[in-house]
């Protein structure tokens, strides 16, 4: 079955530095998603990457999907801290359902 | 703008109880789901419905049943509650199956 490995497990960073995580399957991917959950709370919809290559950006968020398709980056610029939270990466599955990966948890030290 | 209403927020039950998540969306989203949400294990898909009148086993099925009484409303029954079910659970909802999901706040249940 396919699974996804987010790296690294949790972050701290000081504000104003740029961080990266990233998301590995073990197959292909078909749709990768990235939602960002802060504590206690649900989990809002950051982007959606489908073809190899591609990039999107949101505010000082942008996320890849490498030309392989079997992995995903998140890079935020000059980190201030209303990016603190957990990030999860969710794909497509062969059954058409979402698998999800662990989450990142990213602290940002002012 | 409500979006996903999940109740109750938080609940402590003991093994063996009975109870129902009621979740509830004012999105005309064709989809719905249930997941629960496990430290280190990420999310994992406990039933869905793909669109009103249907219901699907999700990854983690055993030990729940879900009704889907209308196209706004998704509930999740746990009929005998054991410690394993502790977990925060969270619904959510998209306008067509798979594509950007829509979530409620998470309900907390602890099972003693």
């Amino acid at each position: 079955s396919q699974e996804l490995e987010q790296s690294p497990q949790s972050l701290i960073v000081q504000e104003g530095k740029n961080l990266t995580i990233n998301c590995t399957s073990s197959k292909t991917l078909y749709g990768l998603y990235w939602y960002k959950q802060k504590y206690g709370e649900g989990l809002i919809f950051l982007m959606m990457l489908q073809k190899g290559g591609e990039e999107k950006s949101h505010e000082k968020i942008t996320a890849k999907l490498d030309e392989k398709k079997q992995q995903s980056s998140l890079h935020i610029t000059a980190s201030q801290p209303s990016h603190a939270g957990i990030y999860l990466c969710g794909a497509d599955n062969s059954n058409y359902q979402l698998i999800w990966g662990a989450g990142t948890k990213l602290i940002i030290k002012p | 703008n409500a979006g996903v209403t999940q109740t109750p927020k938080f609940q402590v039950l003991k093994t063996g109880q009975s109870m129902t998540l009621q979740c509830a969306q004012d999105m005309n989203h064709n989809s719905m789901y249930w997941y629960r949400q496990d430290p280190g294990m990420g999310l994992r898909l406990i039933y869905y419905s793909a669109s009103e009148g249907t219901t699907d086993k999700g990854e983690v099925p055993n030990g729940y049943n879900v009704s889907r009484l209308n196209k706004r409303e998704f509930s999740l029954r746990l009929e005998s509650a054991a410690p394993s079910q502790t977990s925060v659970y969270f619904c959510a909802s998209s306008e067509a199956y798979r594509g950007e999901l829509f979530f409620g706040e998470g309900s907390r249940l602890t099972v003693l």
